[in-house]
């Protein structure tokens, strides 16, 4: 069956510490996970990837950790910032959807980090 | 340019008004996607198109007519609609949809029934 990306709803930190934003999976078999980051009024947008062969990557101020044995993923951000208030939600790869179509990508509910003075 | 680009930003309509959104990406993709995006919700899975084809449809009501003229462009077309189909509906493209490449999306059409 289908798995969902589960997340805490909100997560306050103060400017300058460092975030850590996690999310669950139950679906072993998915094999790519993606963070995006919403704005208010904005679509999401495309922060790190990492393909389940790995267990972390990391891009600028941001790193991606995966723990395939607990089906636990987990996004840290350093140094946080105002800008990076926002929905943080993961998303991760469980398939085809049907055969020869579109590999599903299944989203959780999200985050909102807020980032306090 | 933003890669994903998609008109109108928001839309009021009344349900039996027939209105079509639009979305473009300039990213060289042949994958694009619709998405719908409710308050507190996950992003639910609309429709797939690969190389204008459409390769999925995630039981959507017959009211939401796709259309993929090009792989550059999507269209949703929209005719009476009821009042839970207010939403974000969201735009998303790449590279392919049978490898691990990640969606880009557009800002997405606020779409209001009255």
């Amino acid at each position: 069956g289908e798995s969902v990306g589960l997340h805490l709803p909100t997560l306050s930190v103060q400017e300058g510490d460092n975030s850590i934003i996690n999310c669950a999976y139950s679906n072993s078999a998915s094999d790519y996970f993606i963070w995006y980051k919403q704005e208010s009024g904005k679509g999401p947008q495309f922060i790190i990837d990492i393909r389940s062969n790995m267990d972390k990557r990391q891009g600028q101020r941001v790193t991606v950790l995966l723990n395939k044995t607990v089906k636990h993923l987990s996004l840290q951000i350093a140094a946080t910032q105002p800008g990076d208030s926002a929905v943080y939600f993961c998303a991760e790869n469980i398939g085809y959807i049907s055969s020869g179509s579109a590999r599903q990508l299944t989203f959780g509910s999200g985050t909102q980090l807020t980032v306090l003075p | 340019e933003t890669g994903v680009t998609q008109t109108p930003r928001h839309l009021v309509m009344g349900m039996t008004n027939k209105k079509s959104l639009k979305c473009e990406q300039h990213l060289g993709h042949n994958a694009m996607y619709w998405y719908k995006q409710s308050a507190k919700k996950p992003l639910e899975l609309m429709f797939v198109y690969n190389f204008k084809e459409q390769t999925e449809n995630n039981s959507v009501p017959s009211r939401f007519s796709p259309e993929c003229p090009n792989s550059s462009h999507l269209f949703l077309h929209l005719h009476t609609l009821q009042p839970e189909d207010s939403a974000l509906y969201l735009c998303a493209s790449s590279q392919g949809v049978g490898s691990n490449q990640p969606q880009h999306f557009g800002d997405g059409t606020r779409l209001s029934i009255l």
